[in-house]
């Protein structure tokens, strides 16, 4: 089955770029969209952004100026950057696939139905 | 912007007994197709979050049959019937009306 995996450095300076890749393995990235979804430590669950295969995006309205997801078809992954992190851009990570669930007219219901284990980053000097 | 309550912010339950979540969004979710675009996850302890509950009602593939999600107006419910051990986590209910905005959790403990 699909199986997403976070990676990126753990520690990232304040002012600088916060990068991230999620690989997906067990099946492809193509004819989907894929989340990004982030926790602040011991707080609730925020939407960063999705992607589509195609590259269309859509992002989180307070996060957009600073925000960019890429997709990679060839390496099976997508990617996240976020510049001019602060101390609250510190949280654990997660990616998600935004699956086909529910025929709705010409087309689908989607919904996170794949996570990744999440990776930590913390903003930090 | 659409904003997501819930509560309460914690929920102590007795295994066998049902549970109830509520969750209100601050304008509509019925999209023009009809539909409810609300989901519900839950995240156990130490766990990624899963999906339980799309479109307000709909179990998503493998959740047992005790969780139910319900509509009215903007109240949304999820309900537990009869609860587990292994229920025990935060319950977040999210909008995907508009790009997407999750509620504040709600935590499920046994008593």
């Amino acid at each position: 089955q699909v199986q997403l995996q976070e990676s990126g450095p753990g520690l990232v300076k304040p002012s600088e770029t916060l990068s991230l890749t999620c690989t997906v393995s067990g099946g492809s990235i193509s004819g989907h969209y894929w989340s990004w979804i982030r926790q602040p430590p011991g707080k609730g669950l925020e939407w960063i952004g999705y992607i589509y295969y195609t590259g269309i995006t859509n992002y989180n309205p307070s996060l957009m100026s600073r925000l960019s997801i890429s997709v990679d078809t060839v390496k099976n992954q997508f990617s996240l950057k976020l510049t001019s992190v602060t101390a609250a851009d510190t949280a654990v990570y997660y990616c998600a696939r935004v699956n086909r669930l529910l025929p709705i007219l010409n087309y689908y219901y989607h919904a996170m139905d794949v996570w990744g284990q999440g990776t930590t980053v913390t903003v930090s000097s | 912007d659409i904003v997501m309550t819930q509560s309460p912010l914690s929920l102590p339950v007795t295994p066998g007994e049902p549970a109830s979540i509520s969750c209100r969004s601050s304008q509509s979710l019925l999209h023009s197709n009809g539909y409810i675009y609300l989901d519900w996850y839950l995240q156990k302890p130490g766990q990624s979050p899963q999906l339980l509950i799309y479109l307000g009602s709909y179990r998503a593939s493998g959740v047992p049959d005790r969780f139910s999600g319900s509509v009215s107006g903007t109240d949304f419910t999820l309900k537990i019937n009869r609860v587990e051990a292994e229920d025990v986590g935060v319950y977040y209910c999210m909008q995907s009306l508009q790009t997407r905005s999750f509620g504040g959790g709600t935590k499920v403990e046994i008593k």
